[in-house]
């Protein structure tokens, strides 16, 4: 079956430091992928998305890469700080799919002041 | 910045008590989904509705869930009878056609 899943669930980094959270996705077919971040008592919130015609997007602090050879996707962010202390889900879309999203089930970032 | 706003925040009931919870989603927002959050699972699409009508709900479990938009402004959840293992975060998500999806802050459910 189709699957969205994180390599590693809790990661813990220096302020300041640059982070990269990973995401491995199953379906070949998928051609839409997000970012979201959630943090405690929230929603998910969009950070970053990037189309499959696509390797590479950045934002502000933030990038997130597409290798679709091996079906894997990262968010990297820049000199992180508390703020983005959160979990963070990489979600895939399948255009024919509509607006049926798959949710890997997150990673979770602590910043260490 | 506009909201998708949910209620209740937090709900905690009896088993077998029907649950109903409520979401408002940005005005212009013509598509509306209901996901359920949990730690095993993840997030979960139950039902998602455009232009008021339902057009997917195969994730919801028919016979004891039930979603419905009675107006642009409304859309409703409810689980009758409610379950231990319903306990869950619900989240209403709106967004307008092309645009980003916007979460709401979700309902915290526990049935005991």
């Amino acid at each position: 079956g189709e699957s969205v899943g994180l390599h590693l669930p809790t990661l813990s980094v220096q302020e300041g430091d640059n982070s990269i959270i990973n995401c491995a996705y199953s379906n070949s077919a998928s051609d839409y992928f997000i970012w979201y971040k959630q943090e405690s008592g929230k929603g998910p919130q969009f950070i970053i998305d990037i189309r499959s015609n696509m390797d590479k997007r950045q934002g502000q602090r933030v990038t997130v890469l597409l290798n679709k050879t091996v079906k894997h996707l990262s968010l990297q962010i820049a000199a992180t700080q508390p703020g983005d202390s959160a979990v963070y889900f990489c979600a895939e879309n399948m255009g024919s799919r509509g607006n049926q999203f798959y949710f890997g089930t997150g990673t979770s970032l602590t910043v260490i002041p | 910045d506009a909201r998708v706003t949910q209620t209740p925040r937090h709900k905690v009931t009896e088993m077998g008590q029907e649950v109903t919870m409520r979401c408002q989603p940005i005005l212009g927002h013509n598509t509306v989904f209901w996901y359920r959050q949990t730690m095993m699972q993840g997030l979960e699409l139950l039902a998602y509705f455009r232009n008021r009508a339902p057009l997917d709900d195969s994730g919801m479990p028919k016979d004891r869930f039930s979603a419905e938009m009675p107006d642009a402004t409304l859309a409703t959840l409810k689980i009758q009878p409610s379950e231990p293992r319903d306990s869950a975060v619900y989240f209403c998500a709106s967004v307008a056609t092309g645009g980003r999806k916007t979460f709401g802050s979700g309902t915290r459910l526990t049935v005991v």
